[in-house]
């Protein structure tokens, strides 16, 4: 039969505004994180990582912040703009190298 | 800046046929990562090499299999085709030797199977 996909939590923003989605992952002694961008029908895109040994870290537009004491990723991407919207998945990098990814946000900018 | 090359972007194949996927890695890269992308789902970890040798596996079936060439392209070679199987495959390069920094997907390529 068909199937259907999962239901993405949604973050709804208006342009300008900063936006910042959440993220949890699920291995302590990961030290890795790599935040992606993925529109629609296309690969996902880097857009930021960081090192278990960092807390922080920011680019353009963008900051990633690290917790490893609760697992918890947050990227903040300030002044959103249409062409930021998109589904965004936070993913840990697991043994041999593979990316276990956690649940993507899909993100919506109104104009 | 070179980035990881998929083809074909776009596959249509009958059940039970069999496809071939392809990918170039970015220069230098020393391991390549296969992943399958259902709709409004994350992508799933299938296969991965290092240096030419299968160094990982993960929810690929026994109807799937892959290998890395001299040239350090890998194809993933799918037999028997489902139609569970219409899903994005995207192909992934990174450098082991450095932290696994500059992990980059390429663009997938769509398989319908019909």
């Amino acid at each position: 039969g068909e199937s259907v996909g999962l239901h993405l939590p949604t973050l709804s923003v208006q342009e300008g505004d900063n936006s910042i989605i959440n993220c949890a992952y699920s291995n302590s002694a990961s030290d890795y994180f790599i935040w992606y961008k993925q529109e629609s029908g296309k690969g996902p895109q880097f857009i930021i990582d960081i090192r278990s040994n960092m807390d922080k870290r920011q680019g353009q537009r963008v900051t990633v912040l690290l917790n490893k004491t609760v697992k918890h990723l947050s990227l903040q991407i300030a002044a959103t703009q249409p062409g930021d919207s998109a589904v965004y998945f936070c993913a840990e990098i697991g043994p041999g190298g593979k990316l276990i990814f956690g649940q993507g946000t899909e993100l919506s900018v109104k104009p | 800046a070179a980035g990881v090359i998929q083809s074909p972007r776009h596959l249509i194949k009958e059940k039970r046929e069999t496809a071939t996927l392809k990918c170039y890695p970015i220069p230098r890269h020393d391991t390549v990562y296969w992943y399958q992308q259902g709709p409004g789902q994350d992508p799933q970890f299938l296969i991965s090499f290092y240096e030419k040798m299968q160094s990982d596996k993960g929810s690929i079936p026994d109807r799937f299999s892959a290998q890395q060439f001299s040239d350090y392209h890998s194809e993933l070679n799918m037999s028997s085709l489902e139609l569970g199987d219409s899903a994005l495959y995207f192909c992934a390069s990174s450098s082991r030797k450095e932290g696994y920094y500059g992990y980059t997907f390429g663009s997938g390529t769509r398989l319908t199977v019909v």
